[in-house]
């Protein structure tokens, strides 16, 4: 069975640092593994998608890198800001989407 | 960019009564859908697994015959909690992928259940 586990649970950050999330999971037979972004109260906002032959994906201020064979994938935002704050989930899809519990980003102004 | 319409947003239901979520991929058609369910402060778990015409399949722990997923097209896939107690109260959330397994999963903005 897949396991999906989030390192740190949780991040406070003064505005302008970057952040570092890591993803670690159990099995490296996988399709592709996606971050997410979940404000309080809401649904998933899909961030970026690594396929499982891709090294890294980039969009904007985030850039997530995969390393299939030891199990890991790290998201790096850069310049945060407050509006970054909230939990950032990792799934990893080998068919069916296993989730991180997730790490929680305060970004203080 | 693809769109999965979830409702309601959120329900409130008495105890003992059933509540039905659906689930509505808006400009793609979703092979299969996945339903999730999340307690506070806590991640996403799986809850079962269904491919359109087929009948669903549920994880390990989660009851068939209360939580009912019914994937009657490629747009829509609906869950049913039958008979709904206090501890059914939850986000629900669902998903669904276009075609191939390593297609990305289009989320839902989630369902709140309270059940009284």
């Amino acid at each position: 069975k897949q396991e999906v586990t989030q390192i740190p649970a949780a991040l406070s950050v003064p505005e302008g640092e970057n952040l570092v999330l890591n993803c670690s999971f159990t099995d490296s037979a996988i399709y592709n593994l996606q971050w997410f972004r979940q404000d309080p109260g809401k649904g998933l906002t899909s961030l970026l998608l690594i396929q499982s032959s891709q090294r890294e994906q980039t969009s904007g201020r985030l850039n997530a890198s995969l390393d299939k064979s030891s199990g890991r994938s790290t998201l790096y935002i850069a310049a945060s800001q407050p509006g970054d704050s909230a939990t950032y989930l990792c799934a990893v899809n080998d068919y069916k989407l296993s989730f991180g519990a997730g790490t929680t980003v305060t970004v203080r102004a | 960019g693809a769109v999965v319409s979830q409702h309601p947003s959120w329900v409130i239901c008495k105890s003992g009564t059933s509540v039905k979520i659906e689930c509505r991929s808006l400009d793609f058609q979703a092979t299969t859908m996945f339903w999730y369910r999340q307690f506070p402060k806590q991640s996403l778990m799986l809850m079962a697994t269904s491919n359109e015409g087929s009948k669903a399949t549920y994880e390990q722990g989660v009851e068939k015959d209360k939580f009912l997923i019914n994937h009657a097209s490629l747009t829509l896939s609906t869950l049913t909690v039958t008979s709904a107690h206090p501890e059914d109260s939850s986000f629900y959330i669902c998903s669904a992928r276009w075609t191939t397994d390593n297609s990305p999963l289009h989320f839902g903005n989630g369902t709140r259940l309270t059940v009284t």
